[in-house]
């Protein structure tokens, strides 16, 4: 049972807009920032968001990020068949003394 | 370009160790702050540990379930980073990916830039 909760599904035509939350504690997303990831099967993760919303270079504006209290979110609009994979969220947890991830979103893109 | 290699996988047995590398290149390893992720089959993320720049004191942090049973260290001489395994067991099945760690604030990093990763598995 991850410490980060996150739905294990989502999914979408192209162009549409899915949204993915992570929810946690006052000891970890209520207290940092959180970042997020996309994982292709058999390719390494690669960050999507950085300090909750702020992307890295190279991330296209397609992908949004926001927090508010022990809860955070990732967006993706204008959804393509790339961005199919898997997504984890991850904070830094206060209690446990190290780094934590969601269980991980799976986008299927229909 | 950054880029990880990590090597070492296989399988091992209950109770057994194994030492995993990772190679780095492309940046000043002895700069950056590492870590080890892994993935069981069919799970998702989990953080296995980290190590600290030897100017930052070298100092290692690891996740409960590998406390006391893995040791993180680094050879900055040679651009690689080490976890050895010991006291093996079935659940530390996995895919093991080394990362360089960055979005530091407070003293906590998070993963950047990942390897391949490679698969170990424990059974006897």
């Amino acid at each position: 049972q991850s410490v980060l909760t996150q739905p294990p599904s989502a999914s979408g035509t192209p162009g549409q807009r899915v949204t993915i939350s992570c929810s946690g504690g006052s000891s970890n997303i209520g207290a940092h920032h959180v970042y997020w990831y996309h994982h292709f099967p058999g390719t390494a993760p690669k960050v999507l968001m950085s300090r909750s919303n702020q992307r890295p270079s190279g991330v296209p504006d397609r992908f949004s990020g926001s927090k508010s209290g022990t809860s955070a979110s990732l967006a993706i609009s204008g959804l393509r068949s790339e961005d199919e994979g898997d997504y984890y969220c991850a904070t830094w947890d206060d209690s446990l003394s190290g780094l934590v991830f969601g269980g991980g979103t799976k986008v299927t893109v229909l | 370009e950054e880029q990880l290699v990590e090597s070492g996988g296989g399988l091992g047995k209950p109770g057994g160790s194994l030492r995993l590398s990772c190679e780095a290149s492309g940046f000043i390893f002895s700069n950056a702050w590492m870590s080890w992720v892994r993935q069981a089959p069919g799970k998702g993320l989990e953080w296995v540990g980290r190590i600290k720049t030897n100017t930052d004191g070298g100092t290692t942090d690891y996740a409960a379930p590998v406390k006391g049973r893995f040791t993180i260290s680094r050879d900055d001489s040679k651009n690689t980073l080490h976890l050895q395994m010991d006291s093996l067991k079935t659940e530390d099945t996995a895919v093991y990916y080394c990362t360089t760690l960055g979005y530091c604030s407070g003293g906590n990093c998070f993963p950047l830039n990942w390897g391949q990763g490679t698969l170990v598995t424990v059974s006897s």
